[in-house]
């Protein structure tokens, strides 16, 4: 079974510019949940997307934002981009969803976005 | 709120040696406990869970994880470690609504 697949693998933008970044969930995964990483700060949840639906959402601003697709599919968009933003973002899929936590979620590579 | 910290920087072992990388906790509620591995330009991949049962969890590649709830603690294991063990190891906890919380990460470094 494939795993989860994001696109593109790398991305320069610039300042002010918006991006949009795509995750294929594992076959059958309805949950799909994006992280942001980097040196400072680390890991940290962005949001988690089930049934089309934002069930769950992190601390950031607004400018952050996604969907859902029939499909499981998931892109995430970053508008008005700041330097900030560079970050390598990870999207991860889970069989269910339950908010139980008994979940496994499955990582994509990432998506290596560089803000100039 | 919930937390994770795994107090090392990086851990260094020889290889063929014992490897252990350390991880504490605080959630509230049953504590639902996974350990990642992260190589370099790469994804996290899925060691292993603790959700209950066995204090001692076995996962992938030789990796097994013992959890202490009396210390908070679980800390991922290795026998015998391997040069290409070398990488940086997350560990998280789950903490609602199917969220994970992650430490900040232990590099592993693996010395021929």
């Amino acid at each position: 079974k494939a795993g989860v697949t994001q696109t593109p693998r790398y991305l320069i933008k610039t300042r002010g510019q918006q991006v949009t970044l795509s995750c294929s969930p594992i076959s059958g995964h309805r949950s799909v949940s994006w992280y942001q990483q980097t040196p400072g700060q680390g890991l940290q949840f962005l949001f988690e997307y089930f049934s089309e639906t934002q069930r769950n959402k992190g601390n950031f601003p607004g400018r952050f934002s996604g969907r859902q697709f029939s499909n499981s599919r998931s892109e995430m968009n970053v508008s008005t981009l700041e330097l900030g933003d560079s970050a390598l973002y990870l999207c991860a899929s889970s069989i269910s969803g339950t908010s139980a936590g008994t979940d496994t979620q499955y990582f994509g590579p990432g998506t290596r976005l560089t803000v100039l | 709120a919930q937390s994770v910290a795994q107090p090392e920087d990086q851990v260094n072992v020889a290889e063929g040696n014992p490897l252990t990388v350390k991880c504490t906790y605080s959630v509230s509620g049953n504590p639902y406990l996974f350990w990642y591995v992260q190589y370099p330009n790469r994804g996290l991949q899925f060691l292993l869970k603790y959700i209950t049962g066995d204090n001692l969890v076995k996962g992938s590649y030789g990796f097994e994880a013992e959890f202490n709830k009396s210390q908070t603690s679980f800390h991922l294991k290795k026998p015998s470690a391997l040069v290409s063990d070398s990488a940086l190891y997350f560990c998280a906890a789950f903490y609602g609504n199917n969220r994970l919380a992650f430490g900040k990460g232990n590099q592993v470094v693996v010395i021929p």
